[in-house]
């Protein structure tokens, strides 16, 4: 059971540089969210996606840009990355409704230079 | 979204029993109140959830009084791997599962 799988585990990248960070879920979900963490912190809302081809702001969408390309696969793209974004990014799916449950993927560790 | 308000940190040894309560004053009719765990280097892991009354899994338990202002998790006979930060959430916005996660509550079970 994979659940759900983020691509790269780790990445350094330069200032200025692009990303995009990869998410899939295997478990027919129809929502699926983008966190951050930093270091000491809980996680932050940085994207979601409620339902394939929508896409909404969380608590802290500035820098990056989403696309959820079908059911399964999600997407963050840093277009210039800067080193405020040096983070843990998860990514996350649910069924939708407030009682169910979200699942985590293992995250990316992202330090920017 | 219902803030949630819990304890930064707590210690225990092996072998107890370990209470977490959240305060969630603002708690909608709708809500449901979740628990996650999550250990270093990984990410959350859903521990239970609840509506009213109690909730027990085979991991945990959780007591939810009935105005439903707060919530007590609830961990039996505690180990050093229990050791991680809890998150008490509330509620979703919209019905889309969007939740806000507050700093949780830090776990250290001591041997």
């Amino acid at each position: 059971n994979a659940g759900v799988t983020q691509t790269p585990k780790f990445q350094v990248l330069k200032t200025g540089q692009s990303m995009t960070l990869q998410c899939a879920q295997d478990m027919n979900h129809n929502s699926m969210y983008w966190y951050r963490q930093d270091p000491g912190m809980g996680l932050r809302l940085i994207y979601y996606s409620a339902s394939e081809g929508t896409t909404d702001k969380g608590e802290v969408p500035n820098g990056y840009n989403v696309s959820r390309l079908n059911k399964r696969e999600f997407s963050l793209r840093l277009e210039s990355a800067a080193p405020s974004q040096t983070s843990v990014y998860f990514c996350a799916s649910s069924g939708g409704a407030g009682n169910q449950p979200q699942h985590f993927g293992d995250g990316t560790r992202l330090s920017i230079l | 979204l219902a803030k949630t308000t819990q304890p930064i940190s707590m210690d225990s040894y092996e072998g107890q029993e370990v209470n977490i309560t959240c305060s969630h004053n603002n708690i909608a009719t709708n809500d449901y109140i979740t628990w996650y765990q999550q250990f270093p280097s990984q990410g959350p892991r859903f521990i239970i959830q609840g509506y009213k009354t109690k909730v027990t899994n085979e991991v945990a338990s959780l007591f939810i009084p009935a105005d439903r202002k707060s919530s007590t998790l609830s961990l039996p006979r505690v180990s050093l791997s229990d050791t991680a930060v809890y998150y008490c959430l509330v509620g979703d916005e919209g019905n889309t599962g969007k939740l806000i996660f507050g700093q949780g509550t830090t776990l250290q079970v001591k041997p």
